[in-house]
């Protein structure tokens, strides 16, 4: 099973709302990550944990906010955002470097969100 | 760092035609490559690949090649069908990038249409 799912599907907040993204799996992995995707762009990342600890922040804006809470799930939490933050929000898992077997990081099918 | 370049970023092939996407990096530590297939709506799904210490590797319709010397590597889909239809992104990685984590970098994608 290479299943990584996130909830909610399509969530629409307003600029002053407070929401979390959810995603969770249950392979083994112990990396996770937070993508960002714009259309017709590629996927940008933006936070990893590794071992439920913060290992990357590609510099994010402290309006989005990432919990690990244990090793199958992840939480992005949400507050104050702004339009331009709408965009597919992608989880991804994979095992950890340097012992890892297995390079490969697996996505979920992604939060659509829009911000008015 | 990392910057991988993608080409082309739209292709129309005819079904059972073969298409090819071509990918190049600049960073000669990048050892890992993986190609994924992005359908409307949905989050990228790995399809093949390969790492460094490999020129080849096939599987079924998909094959990947990889060139270390060029820093070039392409995904070679035979006998296309319309279900191929998606966009496809090309990543590399360097796996002892931190030694924690596997963190991708994206070419820019190529919007394959298989015409029936």
């Amino acid at each position: 099973d290479t299943e990584v799912t996130q909830t909610p599907k399509h969530l629409v907040m307003g600029m002053t709302n407070k929401k979390s993204l959810k995603c969770e799996q249950h392979m083994g992995h112990r990396a996770m990550y937070w993508y960002k995707q714009k259309a017709k762009k590629p996927p940008e990342l933006m936070f990893v944990y590794s071992y439920e600890k913060l290992s990357i922040n590609e510099s994010v804006p402290s309006r989005f906010s990432p919990e690990c809470p244990n090793s199958s799930l992840l939480n992005l939490h949400l507050h104050a955002l702004q339009p331009e933050d709408s965009a597919l929000y992608l989880c991804a898992s994979s095992q950890t470097p340097p012992e890892a077997e297995s390079y490969e990081q697996y996505f979920g099918p992604g939060t659509r969100l829009t911000v008015t | 760092g990392e910057n991988v370049e993608q080409h082309p970023s739209t292709l129309s092939v005819q079904e059972g035609d073969s298409a090819v996407i071509k990918c190049t990096y600049s960073d000669s530590a990048s050892n890992y490559f993986p190609w994924y297939k992005q359908e409307l709506g949905k989050g990228p799904q790995l399809i093949i690949d390969i790492r460094s210490n490999v020129g080849e590797k096939k599987d079924q319709r998909i094959a990947v090649t990889l060139n270390k010397t060029a820093k070039h590597f392409s995904l070679h889909i035979t006998e296309t069908q319309p279900e191929d239809s998606a966009v496809y992104f090309c990543a590399a990685a360097s796996m002892n990038y931190g030694g924690a984590t596997n963190k991708l970098i994206f070419g820019t994608g190529t919007l394959l249409a298989v015409q029936p």
